[in-house]
């Protein structure tokens, strides 16, 4: 069984500091391995994903993640917080078992405060 | 077209009521997915359709009833709801069920008094 954990269910950083989301995934396959991002009433928007090609992924909105597969993780990182990214971020895995059910095993979330 | 599309965008419904959530997708994706999400809370899964046959119901109450009339058109159709049931209800799609990536649409804001 797929599972997904993210360390840390709010994280709070100053405008222009490191981002750092952290996201550790259990799955017996290789994975797929996605960042959504949630606005307020808003739908989900995906960030960036992983399906078995760069370790390093880049995505919209400055945010890159990396795979490392020793480590079981797949964190979020951007260089520089804005305002604007304060929302909730989603870390999931795909189930890519025989059944490819097409399901996603979401994290709880991390809500991302930025101060200014 | 690359965005999915849900109405209504809010819905304020009684116990008593039939309503329906619809959603709609031109993206040629051919698996679409019901999604309920509470306050705070990821996404849960309630239905999956993959080339318009429902491939996964887990276990929702009979109360939702999904329909898939054809291929860019997904439609939620709700009766008897309790309060609890109150929530973002979220659609998405995906090029096919092993493609992994999914598409979200906005929501429709369920408020059932």
């Amino acid at each position: 069984a797929q599972s997904v954990t993210q360390l840390g269910s709010h994280v709070s950083v100053s405008e222009g500091a490191l981002v750092l989301l952290r996201c550790n995934y259990s799955s017996s396959v290789p994975p797929y391995l996605f960042w959504y991002v949630q606005y307020p009433n808003q739908g989900l928007q995906l960030l960036l994903k992983y399906t078995s090609a760069a370790t390093l992924v880049k995505g919209i909105n400055g945010f890159e993640a990396e795979f490392k597969k020793s480590e079981t993780s797949f964190h979020l990182t951007k260089p520089s917080a804005h305002m604007s990214d304060a929302a909730e971020y989603f870390c999931a895995v795909s189930d890519r078992g025989s059944s490819n059910t097409g399901k996603l095993i979401f994290g709880q979330g991390t809500t991302l405060q930025v101060k200014p | 077209d690359t965005e999915v599309t849900q109405t209504p965008k809010h819905l304020v419904m009684g116990m008593t009521n039939k309503k329906s959530l619809k959603c709609e997708q031109h993206m040629g994706h051919r698996a679409m997915y019901w999604y309920k999400q509470k306050a705070k809370k990821p996404p849960e899964l309630m239905f999956v359709y993959s080339y318009e046959k429902l491939s996964i119901n887990e276990s929702v109450p009979s109360r939702f009833s999904p329909e898939c009339p054809n291929s860019s058109l997904l439609n939620l159709h709700l009766h008897a709801l309790q309060p609890e049931d109150s929530a973002l209800y979220l659609c998405a799609s995906s090029r096919g069920p092993e493609s992994g990536e999914q598409f979200f649409g906005p929501g429709t804001r369920l408020t059932v008094l």
